[in-house]
């Protein structure tokens, strides 16, 4: 079956655009997460969509970062106002119920580049 | 404090070399723990679930020791393709990942 896809696979733009990025979770799955993954560094979480609840945004790392998940399954991040630090790449990952003892399925990712 | 610290390597080892890797995490309530494999410019993919009683899949045998707060991946009879970079991942209400160990198998 289709595993999890985001859109698009790169991204440049100059600092101070806005841009925004997709993913389209596996078809079932509840759960829904944002990471960005800097060169030569770990994951970072962003924030976490389970079902109807309120998403935990913990994670976003400024009031430039918000994201949406509409009818549970598709979600957009969108960064606006660029910086050059937002370069990194923004993987989303999709589980079947949530946090716990489960496998996370990881999209592509999305190769964000700021001019 | 880092929730999940690693050593990043890199680690280069022969053909058929056995190899270990730690990883510590500061929250004793952590509830579940994986290693996770990620290949360059690719997505993390889950290599195995890591569970209390330790757990062997094949060459690859992973153990958790709650008392010292660490996990640890062992690698049996080492191949190429398992050249990557192995992430551990630790979930206590939020999953956080370590930077990573660098492997490299050299023919």
């Amino acid at each position: 079956g289709a595993g999890v896809s985001q859109s698009p696979s790169n991204k440049v733009t100059e600092k101070g655009k806005d841009v925004e990025l997709r993913c389209d979770p596996i078809s079932g799955h509840t759960a829904l997460y944002w990471y960005r993954q800097s060169l030569g560094q770990g994951l970072e979480f962003l924030i976490y969509f389970q079902g109807n609840s309120a998403p935990d945004k913990s994670g976003l790392p400024s009031d430039r970062f918000s994201a949406e998940r509409t009818g549970g399954s598709v979600s957009t991040l969108t960064i606006q106002r660029t910086q050059q630090e937002d370069s990194a790449v923004y993987l989303c990952a999709s589980s079947l119920r949530g946090r716990g003892q489960e496998t996370q399925y990881f999209g592509p990712g999305t190769r964000l580049l700021v001019l | 404090r880092k929730e999940v610290e690693q050593d990043p390597g890199p680690f280069n080892v022969p053909e058929g070399a056995t190899v270990a890797f730690n990883c510590t995490y500061s929250n004793s309530a952590s509830q579940s723990f994986f290693w996770y494999r990620q290949d360059c410019r690719k997505e993390p993919k889950l290599l195995m679930s890591v569970y209390s009683s330790g757990n062997e899949d094949g060459r690859f045998t992973a153990q958790l020791n709650r008392a010292s707060q660490y996990i640890s991946l062992l690698i049996r009879d080492s191949k190429l393709s398992d050249s990557a970079t192995y992430l551990c991942v630790v979930n206590s209400n939020q999953f956080y990942f370590g930077t990573g160990t660098s492997l490299t198998v050299i023919p």
